[in-house]
């Protein structure tokens, strides 16, 4: 059963930064590409940015561009969203997804809550 | 930027009913690279249809999908009362990748 588990969110101030980390297990993590997707509160789904099986390769929402790093460790199936530089803009619940560039999101966490605040 | 713009925003059906779902993207969407996702409240997203037309591992065959280039449809064909929740297209052909703005299936 394909598990991801994400972890590292929280109430953060306005310029302030957060690591999200995804767990993740049930599958061959270093064959699939993986990618964060955000939901703010009673909102849709946006998505933000994903990275290549590799790590090699990298892509991000303009809205997050220069502030958001994705990166990946694949010896520890794990998935990471650096975020600085946070704005209130960015509260919301980030999914971790396993998928897209040229594939749907296969699966899906239950999210982590980032609130920006002051 | 490809957008994607799902009508109609909520509707209201009785269980049984024959339920038609739209999503138009304002250019096409290459090789059918449209999927389809189901989200309960206080759930993640589940994805229904990909490719366009081909049902997830697992989806019931009430579930289906249709439409290339910029018209895309998901119908289901008697709703369950599991059935009412928000349904989200999404394009995954281009970067980057966009989700319609969900449409709320109620109960009538």
């Amino acid at each position: 059963e394909v598990q991801l588990l994400e972890s590292g969110g929280g109430l953060v101030q306005p310029g302030g930064s957060l690591r999200l980390s995804c767990a993740a297990s049930g599958f061959t993590f270093s064959a699939y590409v993986m990618s964060w997707v955000r939901q703010a509160p009673g909102k849709g789904l946006v998505w933000v940015s994903s990275v290549s099986t590799s790590g090699g390769t990298t892509y991000y929402a303009d809205f997050v561009k220069g502030r958001f790093t994705i990166s990946r460790d694949n010896s520890k199936n794990t998935l990471y969203l650096q975020m600085n530089s946070l704005r209130v803009d960015d509260t919301a619940l980030y999914f971790c997804a396993k998928g897209l560039i040229h594939m749907p999101v296969w699966d899906w966490g239950q999210g982590t809550l980032v609130t920006v605040s002051s | 930027e490809i957008v994607l713009t799902q009508s109609p925003g909520t509707l209201s059906w009785s269980p049984g009913e024959r339920a038609t779902l739209s999503c138009r993207a304002s250019q096409s969407v290459s090789s059918s690279y449209l999927a389809w996702y189901q989200q309960k409240p206080g759930q993640a997203p589940r994805l229904l249809i990909y490719g366009a037309s081909s049902r997830a591992t697992g989806i019931p065959d009430r579930f289906s999908g249709s439409g290339s280039g910029t018209d895309f449809t998901l119908t289901i064909s008697r709703l369950e009362p599991e059935d009412f929740a928000v349904y989200y297209c999404q394009q995954y052909g281009v970067s980057p990748w966009t989700f319609g703005q969900g449409t709320k299936v109620e109960i009538k």
